[in-house]
């Protein structure tokens, strides 16, 4: 069965704390991996591709190891507006339409 | 403004009544989904379309019928709802490769009673 697995959570962190989140996906074929955040109650929003020589974006670093399927996410110096829940998406295919969603990581920071 | 637009976002009806949640991107995306969101399930794919009049089923298409007669429009319909159709849906949508991830609409928070 395809799936993506991740720690639920939640994670409750202070601000400026670093906190990493891990997802593990089942399907070795699987070809494209981003990781989305999403607000209580709204919309997934794209945060990050993940490519396979890791990729970091402000405060956002994102690691993907094929070999052991694995995918992760960095988030350094935490917000209070970081406050999400974090989901791990895979897609199965070259075109990107079958996109398997992880069940999500909570994230509570606070001051 | 870059956006997938569903209408309606709330809708609460009953058993049975026919019913139709649009969706439009102004994005000239190839590619539109739907997806329902359920607490414990995450998000699950119902159906997808790769361009205009090709649609396919993604994983719980049971109950759900969908059509693209425009690149921009894809109405997700229930011909006879029923309560275990009462979720959180999103459609979405992505240019022509997955390598640039989905656009989600606002949502559509349906109850079925």
């Amino acid at each position: 069965r395809k799936e993506v697995e991740q720690d639920p959570g939640p994670f409750n962190v202070p601000e400026g704390a670093t906190v990493a989140f891990n997802c593990t996906y089942s399907n070795s074929a699987s070809q494209s991996f981003f990781w989305y955040r999403q607000d209580c109650r709204k919309e997934p929003k794209l945060l990050m591709s993940v490519y396979s020589s890791g990729n970091e974006d402000g405060r956002f670093t994102a690691q993907l190891n094929r070999a052991s399927q694995y995918i992760s996410l960095l988030i350094r110096d935490s917000k209070l507006s970081d406050s999400a829940t974090y989901l791990c998406v895979v897609t199965l295919n070259q075109a990107g339409t079958a996109l398997i969603f992880g069940k999500g990581t909570t994230l509570s920071v606070s001051s | 403004e870059a956006q997938v637009t569903q209408n309606p976002r709330y809708l609460i009806t009953v058993t049975g009544k026919k019913l139709t949640v649009t969706c439009s991107q102004n994005m000239n995306h190839e590619y539109m989904s739907w997806y329902r969101q359920d607490p414990g399930l995450g998000l699950r794919q119902i159906y997808y379309s790769m361009n205009v009049e090709v649609t396919d089923k993604g994983d719980v298409p049971e109950g759900y019928k969908v059509s693209r007669k425009e690149k921009r429009n894809f109405p997700l319909i229930l011909e006879s709802p029923s309560p275990n159709q009462t979720s959180l849906y999103f459609c979405a949508s992505s240019p022509d490769t997955g390598y640039y991830g989905y656009t989600f609409g606002s949502g559509t928070r349906l109850t079925v009673v």
